[in-house]
């Protein structure tokens, strides 16, 4: 299995709700990723978690919370979200050791109202 | 900090035409890896280029790094319309499984 799925696709909510994301990989890789992609922009690094450690936050904003309950799985909880937090968020998994290839999910496309 | 800067943004092209894209980064790079995003897709992996002066083929794709590994480029040969979407090239950056992308090129073909 070498592939990254995510759930849902598509996820409209309001400015008040509460949703989570879904990330899931059985690779075994041990790096997992959140990234945020505007329209004809990069993907934005978000959070990296290392051996179900979070390692890196880039300083995103306290209503994303992140969460590794184990080596297969990644979640990002939302609360509170403003319209311009609407983007495709992108999860991406790759091995700690050997090469850098990132395995890519197919994203959450998230609308906020 | 480090700084990975791609150009075009934007490259429209005839159908059997050549194109390059560019990467170049601020500081010296251990690596530096290329993606491939299709309209409504996901970025996907295409190389990772390693070694000084390295040059690494795949079909059409011709990807280089440079003698100084600071810079990088794509060349495809006889576009076809499935060449279609956006590259990125990304290198590392400064913390442990950190990645810098560069900005982009988003590829249009004319038939």
């Amino acid at each position: 299995d070498t592939e990254v799925t995510q759930t849902p696709k598509h996820l409209v909510m309001g400015m008040t709700n509460k949703k989570s994301l879904k990330c899931e990989q059985h690779m075994g890789h041990r790096a997992m990723y959140w990234y945020k992609q505007k329209a004809k922009k990069p993907p934005e690094l978000m959070f990296v978690y290392s051996y179900e450690k979070l390692s890196i936050n880039e300083s995103v904003p306290s209503r994303f919370s992140p969460e590794c309950p184990n080596s297969s799985l990644l979640n990002l909880h939302l609360h509170a979200l403003q319209p311009e937090d609407s983007a495709l968020y992108l999860c991406a998994s790759r091995p700690v050791q050997g090469g850098n290839e990132q395995f890519f999910g197919p994203g959450t496309r998230l609308t906020v109202l | 900090g480090q700084q990975v800067m791609q150009i075009p943004q934007y490259q429209h092209v005839q159908e059997g035409e050549d194109f390059t894209t560019y990467c170049n980064s601020s500081t010296t790079l251990s690596n530096i890896q290329w993606y491939k995003q299709r309209p409504g897709g996901h970025p996907v992996f295409l190389i990772q280029l390693v070694k000084s002066g390295e040059v690494k083929k795949q079909k059409r794709l011709t990807f280089q790094f440079g003698e100084a590994k600071k810079n990088s480029s794509l060349h495809i040969t006889a576009t076809q319309t499935t060449d279609v979407g956006t590259y990125f090239c990304a290198g590392p950056s400064d913390s442990w499984g950190k990645f810098q992308f560069g900005a982009g090129t988003q590829v249009v073909v004319t038939p």
